[in-house]
Order: structure tokens, then sequence, then C-alpha cells
């Protein structure tokens, strides 16, 4: 059974970057499928950020594109997440998923909150 | 388009049959997935590629799609069924992820 857990600062300042990680366990991240990172702002809707594959593919959300690095690290079995120039409108709970028959359908590990706020 | 909308609230009696939509240009040409999410509680998928249930998920849960709407049927709602239900498929252009706004569903 797949096993996805985020971790990183609950806490940023605003125009620092945002770094989260999401330790994969049960399957092999070089196996493959698409690993994604999904955000939800408190009492707000689901934003998808992007999706990478461990042969190179990433898709990102256009308009998070310009701030926003999804990378593999396959010697640790997690990918990881990097949001620059962070605003109070990043504020919102992070979610790390793993893809089943494309980039975006997903299963979903818990959340990681992340306020930015000085 | 680039945007997938559903109901904002809908509402079933208990035992009921309640259907929530999910429409977009894009869902002619893609297939849409559904998460049931209660508070404080990350999402659950409970149908992807239009009617394909995860092992866990009941089968009062199914999915269907025609023209550019798809819909997520619960058969018989329970109460534990109360939840946001989210709809999501790639935008017109396939390279993206698009989320629908979100449904809450009560469950009277």
């Amino acid at each position: 059974q797949v096993q996805l857990q985020g971790s990183g600062p609950g806490l940023v300042k605003p125009s620092e970057t945002l770094s989260l990680t999401c330790a994969v366990s049960g399957y092999s991240i070089s196996s493959g499928y698409y690993w994604g990172w999904i955000r939800q702002p408190p009492g707000k809707g689901l934003e998808w950020i992007g999706s990478t594959h461990h042969s190179g593919s990433t898709f990102y959300n256009p308009s998070l594109k310009s701030r926003v690095a999804i990378s593999i690290d396959t010697s640790k079995n997690q990918f990881s997440l990097n949001l620059s120039s962070v605003t109070a409108a990043d504020t919102a709970v992070y979610y790390c998923a793993r893809a089943i028959l494309w980039f975006g359908d997903f299963y979903w590990g818990q959340g990681t909150l992340v306020i930015v706020s000085s | 388009s680039s945007e997938l909308t559903q109901d904002p609230a809908v509402s079933v009696a208990l035992g009921q049959t309640v259907r929530i939509t999910c429409q977009g240009d894009s869902l002619r040409s893609y297939y849409a997935s559904w998460y049931q999410q209660k508070p404080g509680q990350a999402p659950v998928l409970v149908i992807f590629a239009k009617n394909n249930r995860p092992s866990a998920i009941p089968d009062r849960f199914s999915g269907s799609s025609s023209g550019d709407t798809a819909s997520l049927t619960i058969t018989g709602a329970q109460a534990e069924d109360e939840a946001d239900y989210y709809c999501n498929s790639r935008d017109s252009s396939g390279n993206h992820v698009l989320f629908g706004g979100g449904t809450k569903l009560t469950v009277l």
C-alpha cells in the first residue's frame, strides 16, 4: 500500500521560498506514475500545482509556472515542491499525491498547512 | 473553456439518489475523476476514468458522462456521504489539470 507523507515548514515569510517534501513508502517512485502537488486555501477549493514523472516529464499550472519547481529524488524515494516569492495568497494546505492513469487523477497523502506571514 | 463548473450545494434525503454534475468544454474530450472530502481530511478518490471505482469505494458511487457534462451519482445516499465533492479533468489543451469548484452535499 502506497503511503505519502508530506513535510516542511509550517510558516514561511513573504517573498521567501516555500519548500515541501513528500516521502513515498510502499512503492518505488522510479517504477512509474506521475506524482503531484495540489493546494487548498482555508475554506476554499482545490488548486492543482503540478505533476512530475521520474522520466523528467513535468506539467505545471500555468498560473504558478513562473514560481514553481517540482523535482524527484529517486535515491530518497521522495519528491519536492519549491514555490518562490510567496505571499499571503499562498497560505494553504498543500497535498502531495500519486496519479493513476494520467498526471491528474490522484490518490492523496495527508496535507501540510503552510502559512505565509511575517 | 478552461474551467469546470459545479453546483455549489446539493441536498438529498437519506436513502435517495443524488446526481452531482460537472460541466466544461474539455469534458467532451477527457474523462472526469471525482473526489470526496470531509471536513479536516484529505480528498479521497471515488471515481476515476469516468466510471471506475477504487476497491475501497462502495458501489453506490458511479460516474457517467454525456457531452460536456460529467456526473457522479450516489444511489441510496448514506449519512456518511455528506461531504464536499470535487471533479477534475484536463483542460482543453490536455496539458493541465482543472478542478471544479466543489459541491457541498447535504444528506437530510
